[in-house]
């Protein structure tokens, strides 16, 4: 099994940029979630999604940033426009939603640096 | 507002000892708890669950141990060995359920040679 595959690794863009991250999760798995990790703030939920249908998006920070979940095996977050405070590790995980316990699997993050 | 909390920033431990590392937590609904590792330029990884039925569970090295009334958790390592070197999260669900998770600052564990 590949894992969770997220892309790029690294980001670098400029302020007022748009960026697309983008994770593929573990197949078969039903719940995707979306993490920023700052050194100020940890590692914090920024949305998940069930069955490809948002669930709770009430981490999302501002309305510049956008999820969407069009498949079962494929998410993208967008920000747009980026600014530097923005600047993060950004990981997907995916979880086979059972109906209770069950760890969510983590992707290798994006490093997202906004200058 | 920080629901979970790990107050050691960082822990030094000799090879073969024991790691002991905390975590405390202030909601009262939250009764599904995990520790991940997280090794530098990787993501999380899941180590070990336990359910707030429980007050332990072991998986090899690794022992999670809850006190509900304290509201408390620890994960103990033994024996410590280097490649245990890596950040610990603390994380905690309520219903029982792995969504929606609330991560803890984390602890980075040292385990010297």
């Amino acid at each position: 099994d590949a894992g969770v595959i997220q892309s790029p690794r690294h980001e670098v863009t400029e302020m007022g940029q748009e960026v697309t991250l983008r994770c593929k999760p573990i197949s078969g798995h039903n719940s995707l979630f979306w993490y920023r990790q700052t050194m100020m703030r940890g590692l914090e939920l920024l949305i998940y999604f069930n069955n490809n249908v948002p669930i709770d998006d009430s981490g999302m920070p501002e309305d510049r940033f956008s999820a969407k979940m069009p498949n079962a095996s494929f998410s993208t977050l967008k920000i747009q426009p980026s600014e530097p405070r923005d600047s993060a590790v950004y990981f997907c995980a995916s979880r086979l939603n059972s109906g209770g316990g069950g760890e969510q699997y983590f992707g290798p993050g994006t490093r997202l640096t906004v200058t | 507002d920080q629901q979970v909390k790990q107050n050691s920033p960082s822990l030094s431990v000799q090879e073969g000892r024991i790691s002991i590392l905390n975590c405390d937590y202030t909601n009262s609904m939250f009764d599904y708890f995990l520790w991940y590792k997280k090794y530098p330029a990787e993501g999380p990884t899941f180590l070990i669950s336990i359910s707030s039925i429980k007050d332990k569970n072991e998986d090899g090295r690794f022992t999670v141990f809850l006190n509900k009334s304290a509201k408390h958790l620890s994960l103990h390592i033994v024996p410590s060995q280097p490649g245990d070197s890596a950040v610990y999260f603390c994380a905690a669900a309520a219903n029982n359920a792995g969504n929606m998770l609330t991560f803890g600052g984390g602890t980075r564990l040292m385990v010297k040679p």
